[in-house]
């Protein structure tokens, strides 16, 4: 079974801190994502990548940044963590032949920033 | 632009039809996607429409009318565990989804 993961379910951080998000898949998927979710707001793109070392900004990237190392693994970054991050947050992937197969996504991060 | 609208959320009766709509304005759409996504989890993949017209598949169908930037997703025989979120979501040419705001569905005994 074709999986997205993410490292962590729940997480609770401190103002300030620098927090990582850490996403894998497992399918040798070209494309992937970082979005947050909010309710009444849907899903908003952060950053996503189309190939290794390869990042691209999204609709809302200030105050995150992302890393691509390796071609499975997606990284988001909260430099300087803040009470307005506080959300869900949702990595997917998606095969580089285009889109048209959809997003895979992982189980979600839900974060509270204090 | 690219704009999503869904309804916020719908309530419906075991056993009976739904119908979610998804309207959108934009200058074209490669594809349109339907997505579930129960509270907690992950949103999952249920349907997607690249042509006009209906797209069935069990008790779920999409239907696409480009011409009318109008979508909608058909549940038939509701089940309680289909009490969820629905999410639309259009992909514009050489670009990443956009996705609607979601509809929450709440399926009552």
């Amino acid at each position: 079974d074709v999986k997205v993961t993410q490292s962590s379910r729940y997480l609770v951080k401190r103002t300030g801190e620098k927090v990582f998000l850490e996403c894998v898949q497992d399918m040798d998927h070209e494309n992937m994502f970082w979005y947050r979710q909010d309710p009444g707001l849907g899903l908003r793109l952060i950053y996503f990548s189309y190939d290794v070392k390869m990042k691209e900004k999204g609709d809302i990237p200030e105050g995150y940044s992302v890393s691509r190392e390796k071609k499975e693994r997606f990284s988001l970054i909260l430099e300087s963590a803040s009470t307005n991050q506080t959300s869900m947050y949702l990595c997917a992937s998606s095969s580089g032949g285009g889109h048209s197969y959809g997003y895979t996504f992982g189980s979600g991060t839900r974060l509270t920033v204090v | 632009g690219q704009n999503i609208d869904q309804p916020t959320e719908m309530t419906a009766t075991e056993g009976a039809i739904v119908q979610i709509n998804c309207t959108y304005q934009t200058s074209g759409f490669n594809g349109l996607f339907w997505y579930q996504q129960h509270a907690g989890e992950a949103p999952t993949f249920l349907s997607y429409n690249v042509l006009d017209g209906l797209e069935e598949k069990g008790r779920f169908s999409s239907f696409l009318s480009r011409s009318k930037g109008y979508s909608y997703l058909l549940l038939k025989e509701l089940q309680m565990k289909d009490s969820a979120s629905y999410l639309c979501a259009g992909l514009p040419y050489g670009q990443n989804f956009v996705f609607g705001p979601g509809t929450r569905l709440s399926v009552l005994p």
